[in-house]
């Protein structure tokens, strides 16, 4: 059973500081993505990776996939309140899954 | 563009009961997933529909059972609630089947089984 798993499952950070969440799997995916959801809401999708090694930006978000694309990592720069939320990474199953999720990592930013 | 909508948003239902849960894809997308999301947990699959047809099943029993309509909208139903069913319920719709993995959620219908 392909699984992805998260870490930490939960970071509470002051406004300003620098942080990383890492998304592993002894598995291969084909692509990775990265999603935030908050309180009340659903996903909302960030990004996709696809190649190892890739690396994507999103102003203060940067998204990297391994090179042998097993694992990815989200680091945030100067992290602002507005940051608060459940990031959660994604792959696609197989079996006749779908898209699996891991348990996420919920932060909190404090001003 | 439409986004995904999903109702009710909450709903309250005691064991024993079915329960239907309704979605409306993104508009010029024909497939729907959807997912069952516990407190502080991460989704998990249910099932995905594609053009009318179960394409994917997780490790859900068959109490659980969906529907995908013509214009590519889509019912989940659940039957003989249990306690263990309260969660939030979302639904994704995307384009081309699904393959990308790129998923667009609804808000979410919000179970809670007394």
């Amino acid at each position: 059973t392909q699984l992805l798993e998260q870490s930490p499952q939960f970071l509470s950070i002051q406004e300003g500081e620098n942080l990383t969440v890492y998304c592993n799997s002894s598995s291969v995916f084909s692509s990775l993505q990265w999603y935030r959801q908050e309180p009340g809401e659903g996903p909302v999708l960030l990004v996709t990776v696809v190649t190892g090694g890739e690396v994507k930006k999103l102003k203060r978000l940067t998204f990297q996939f391994g090179d042998a694309r097993k694992d990815s990592s989200l680091h945030i720069t100067a992290a602002q309140p507005g940051d608060t939320g459940l990031y959660l990474c994604a792959g696609e199953g197989t079996g006749g899954f779908k898209t699996i999720f891991g348990a996420g990592t919920r932060l909190f930013v404090k001003a | 563009e439409t986004g995904v909508t999903q109702s009710p948003t909450h709903l309250i239902k005691t064991r024993g009961q079915q329960v239907t849960l309704r979605c409306s894809s993104q508009s010029g997308h024909n497939t729907v997933s959807w997912y069952q999301q516990a407190l502080g947990q991460g989704p998990q699959f249910i099932f995905q529909y594609y053009r009318e047809e179960e394409n994917g099943r997780g490790n859900f029993p068959p109490r659980f059972s969906g529907l995908q309509f013509p214009n590519y909208s889509s019912e989940l139903n659940v039957n003989a609630l249990e306690l263990d069913d309260s969660a939030l319920y979302l639904c994704a719709s995307s384009p081309r089947g699904g393959d990308t993995g790129e998923l667009f959620f609804g808000e979410g219908s919000r179970l809670t089984v007394l």
